[in-house]
């Protein structure tokens, strides 16, 4: 069974860093790219972050590009977002999300979350 | 970046209803067109990919059509289940962008 389980998230104030985890199991970790994607409170979903298979293309949105960074371990199975110098805006739950490592691919699966909360 | 814009932003409708959701593209993402389910307080579910393929163990009463710059969602005989919120995803291109979602609600 495909398991994504994210970790790491909660409450920051603004300026902070937090790391999140995702650990996966029930696939083949290091064929598939792997995202981050977030959701504010109320609203609907935004691209965060991507990682191809080896961890050494990486994207972000223009929004967290220099501030945040996706590594992967592909021995440990897992997926991490480091979150550095934090805003409200950041405010969000953070999904990783599977891309099957095949062109335009769709997200297939995702984990249940975590929330991050920047707030002082 | 490519913007999606989804049409409605919700709707309501009945057990049994026919639903159909509209989503355009700022510009053409080919087929390059994912759906999404989302429940509240759940992660996303993929159903459809590439703009017409269906998800492995996705019911066949969704289905989509559409390429170039407008796509559409249908729900052919709406379930209980099936009341949830609708995005749209481009895949054409970096930054992967979400339409503004559709709430379906019951009537």
């Amino acid at each position: 069974e495909v398991q994504l389980v994210e970790s790491g998230g909660g409450l920051v104030q603004p300026g902070g860093s937090l790391r999140l985890s995702c650990a996966v199991s029930g696939f083949t970790f290091s064929t598939y790219w792997m995202s981050w994607v977030r959701q504010a409170p109320g609203e609907g979903l935004e691209w965060v972050a991507n990682i191809m298979l080896d961890g050494n293309e990486k994207y972000y949105v223009d929004s967290v590009r220099g501030r945040f960074t996706i590594t992967r371990d592909n021995a440990k199975n897992s997926l991490y977002l480091q979150m550095n110098s934090l805003r409200a805006e950041d405010t969000a739950v953070y999904y990783c999300a599977r891309r099957p490592a095949l062109g335009h691919a769709p997200f297939d699966f995702w984990g249940q979350g975590t929330l991050v909360t920047v707030s002082s | 970046d490519i913007q999606m814009t989804q049409s409605p932003s919700s709707l309501s409708a009945s057990v049994g209803d026919r639903v159909t959701i509209t989503c355009r593209a700022s510009q053409s993402i080919n087929s390059h067109l994912n759906w999404y389910q989302q429940t509240p307080g759940k992660a996303p579910k993929l159903l459809i990919y590439a703009a017409s393929s269906l998800q492995s163990g996705v019911p066949s009463r969704f289905s989509g059509v559409g390429s170039g710059t407008d796509f559409t969602l249908s729900i052919s005989s709406l379930q209980p289940e099936d009341f949830a919120t609708y995005y749209c995803q481009q895949s054409d291109s970096l930054p992967l962008t979400f339409g503004g979602g559709t709430k379906v609600e019951i009537k």
